[in-house]
């Protein structure tokens, strides 16, 4: 079946610009997270919803930094005004459960900003 | 939020067992081990979650002692198709509390 997918893959952005990826998570699959992924490191929990319902978002940055699932399916993660130090990987993933439950990842968005 | 200790790398030979050590010192009564592997440009897989003892699937084998404080991830036979970054995770099924994945440990497999 069809696992969760991302887009778009690769996006350069200038410094200042606003920029939206797009996650598409296993149909059915109520948990959704996004993570952060620096060169060499490991992911870095950004925030969590459950359906439409945003229980976690300890992991933002800052105010920049925006998720909305409002239907319960498809996320958006918004970064406002990009920074240098927003070059990262944006990786999604969704589960069944919450927690420790296997999660299924995206192949991730590649955000450069210059 | 419970930590975990992992080698940075490790090298290993084609066709060799591997046991890749995770330390949570802090582990919950709650909290289960997870073990995930990450390949270049893809997003971490899940392989394998235990609770105590020994769990084993297609892929690897997970050794947890009694006391929790540590598991030891077993690759039999391992390819070149392993070399990956692998991470070591405690957390609860419950939600309430996000998964850390610190840096991993980088595997090598050596032809």
């Amino acid at each position: 079946g069809a696992g969760v997918s991302q887009s778009p893959r690769y996006k350069v952005a200038k410094r200042g610009q606003d920029v939206a990826l797009r996650c598409d998570p296993i149909s059915g699959h109520v948990s959704l997270f996004w993570y952060q992924q620096a060169l060499g490191q490991g992911p870095e929990f950004l925030t969590y919803f459950q359906n439409e319902a945003q229980l976690d978002k300890s992991g933002l940055p800052s105010d920049r930094f925006f998720a909305e699932r409002p239907e319960g399916s498809v996320s958006t993660l918004k970064i406002q005004r990009t920074q240098q130090e927003d070059s990262a990987v944006y990786l999604c993933a969704s589960s069944l459960g919450g927690g420790a439950a296997e999660q299924f990842f995206g192949p991730g968005t590649r955000l450069t900003v210059l | 939020l419970a930590k975990t200790t992992q080698p940075i790398s490790m090298d290993s030979y084609e066709g060799q067992e591997v046991n890749i050590t995770c330390s949570h010192n802090n582990i919950a009564t709650n909290d289960y081990i997870t073990w995930y592997q990450q390949f270049p440009s893809q997003g971490p897989r899940f392989i394998i979650q235990g609770y105590k003892t020994k769990v084993t699937n297609e892929v690897a084998s997970l050794f947890i002692p009694a006391d929790r404080k540590s598991s030891t991830l077993s690759l039999p036979r391992v390819s070149l198709s392993d070399t990956a970054v692998y991470y070591c995770l405690v957390g609860d099924l419950s939600g309430n509390t996000p998964l850390v994945f610190g840096k991993g440990t980088r595997l090598s497999v050596i032809a």
